[in-house]
């Protein structure tokens, strides 16, 4: 069972937005802000999308943003397209053992 | 531009030990925390551990201490995750991931070492 909560599953259509949610405690995503999020394409390698909760790294596009209110943080994409078909993981830092925990991740269909 | 390269696939025997390297170029080694991370098949992240590169210090998550061990070559720039005892569930695509340390953020993943146990 991982440490963060994520739905298994959601889906859009295109031009849809979506929201995925990350649900913690307070000793990770309520008492930091250093929740992340990732994007992984089948077979491929993790990419960061969003980090510090709401930060888009240089090159991620703007149709994706972050959130939090209290324990749950969530990744809300906008105007979906069918290349965002991929599973998303949320990621925070915890002030407990293990330091890293992440979220059993979210695969996201666009219909 | 920042670049993670892990050594290739890997089949082990049960109870045997592999050694994955992870060599990185186009930053300053010493100055960002190297993780590893796990992913069975079909199953999500699974972290394992962090090293610091500078002092060579390490922390492991208490499912693999004891199992776990992880290593720097300064003059090399390349970090190494070597997992001993082996079995089946270890199966799985290990990762490494550099950490920007002021934002507390995994910011740049290696292409991934996939590792088979199998008799």
């Amino acid at each position: 069972q991982s440490a963060l909560t994520q739905p298994a599953s959601v889906s859009g259509s295109p031009g849809q937005s979506i929201t995925i949610s990350c649900t913690g405690t307070s000793s990770d995503v309520g008492g930091y802000n250093y929740v992340s999020w990732y994007q992984q394409h089948p077979g491929k390698a993790p990419k960061l999308m969003i980090y510090e909760v709401s930060n888009r790294p240089s090159g991620v596009s703007n149709r994706f943003s972050g959130s939090k209110s209290g324990n749950t943080a969530s990744l809300t994409i906008s105007g979906l397209q069918a290349e965002d078909e991929a599973d998303y993981y949320c990621s925070s830092y915890t002030s407990s053992s293990p330091p890293r925990v992440f979220g059993g991740g979210t695969k996201l269909t666009v219909l | 531009q920042v670049q993670l390269v892990q050594s290739g696939a890997e089949v082990k025997k049960p109870g045997a030990s592999v050694k994955v390297s992870c060599k990185a170029s186009g930053y300053t080694f010493t100055s960002y925390y190297m993780h590893w991370v796990r992913q069975a098949p079909g199953q999500g992240l699974e972290w394992m551990g962090i090293i610091n590169p500078s002092g060579g210090s390490t922390s492991y998550a208490q499912k693999f201490q004891g199992r776990v061990t992880m290593t720097r070559d300064t003059s090399t720039s390349t970090v190494y995750m070597e997992l001993s005892s082996l079995r089946s569930e270890d199966t799985a695509v290990y990762y490494c991931a550099r950490e920007e340390m002021t934002t507390v953020t995994i910011d740049y993943w290696g292409q991934g070492t996939l590792v088979t146990v199998s008799s």
